[in-house]
């Protein structure tokens, strides 16, 4: 099956520093999601990429989808405690049959030291 | 805004008990899903459904069941709980591209 690669596992940064995750996968995907989840709660949708190339923010939060098809990254810039939490990204693409299917990374745990 | 729930956010329950997780959606999408969350395993796919009382199993469908009744609601069922079972469930639905979770279902069993 599809399986997404994604780095690094968790990481301890400064208060007001830039942050930068990445997703890599041997297979073509046409739609890649970026997730946060804070403890005990359910991931919440950051940022969608539709094609090849796109770049696109929200508020200090930039991600880009590969021009292979085949990866993604997400910076979160000037970062402040908040941004604590575990970040996913989510890779849509085909998997035989008519049917597309949504695979996840396993994680970047993200700590925020004041 | 999408907004999906699920009916508890925390549950514990006996070992052999049948337990009902509930998952509503607003947004009238067709596409629901439930996974479980586990330290070191990420997000496994039980089951989902593309429509009104159609099913397909997930990555690991074995001790779990779903009802899909209502194109709102999607169920999903212990039919007889174990210790293994415990875990964050969470349900999800897809618009377009897109999908959204609910805040999630702490199970403990016991």
């Amino acid at each position: 099956g599809q399986q997404l690669n994604q780095s690094p596992q968790s990481m301890f940064i400064q208060e007001g520093e830039d942050v930068s995750m990445n997703c890599t996968s041997s297979s073509i995907f046409n739609t890649w999601l970026w997730y946060k989840q804070d403890p005990g709660e359910g991931p919440v949708l950051l940022i969608a990429l539709y094609k090849a190339g796109e770049l696109t923010s929200n508020g200090r939060l930039t991600a880009q989808f590969g021009i292979t098809r085949k990866d993604s990254f997400l910076n979160i810039s000037a970062s402040i405690p908040s941004d604590v939490g575990i970040y996913f990204c989510a890779g849509l693409g085909y998997s035989g049959a008519g049917s597309y299917q949504l695979t996840f990374g396993k994680g970047t745990k993200l700590s925020v030291i004041p | 805004d999408v907004k999906v729930t699920q009916s508890s956010r925390y549950l514990v329950k006996r070992t052999g008990e049948k337990v009902f997780l509930e998952c509503v959606q607003d947004m009238d999408h067709e596409n629901m899903f439930w996974y479980r969350q586990d330290p070191g395993l990420g997000l496994r796919l039980i089951y989902f459904s593309y429509d009104v009382k159609m099913k397909e199993k997930g990555d690991i469908p074995e001790g779990y069941s779903v009802s899909r009744e209502k194109k709102e609601r999607f169920s999903l069922i212990l039919e007889s709980a174990s210790t293994n079972q415990t875990s964050m469930y969470l349900c999800a639905s897809t618009v377009a591209r897109e999908q959204y979770f609910g805040p999630g279902t702490r199970l403990t069993v016991t």
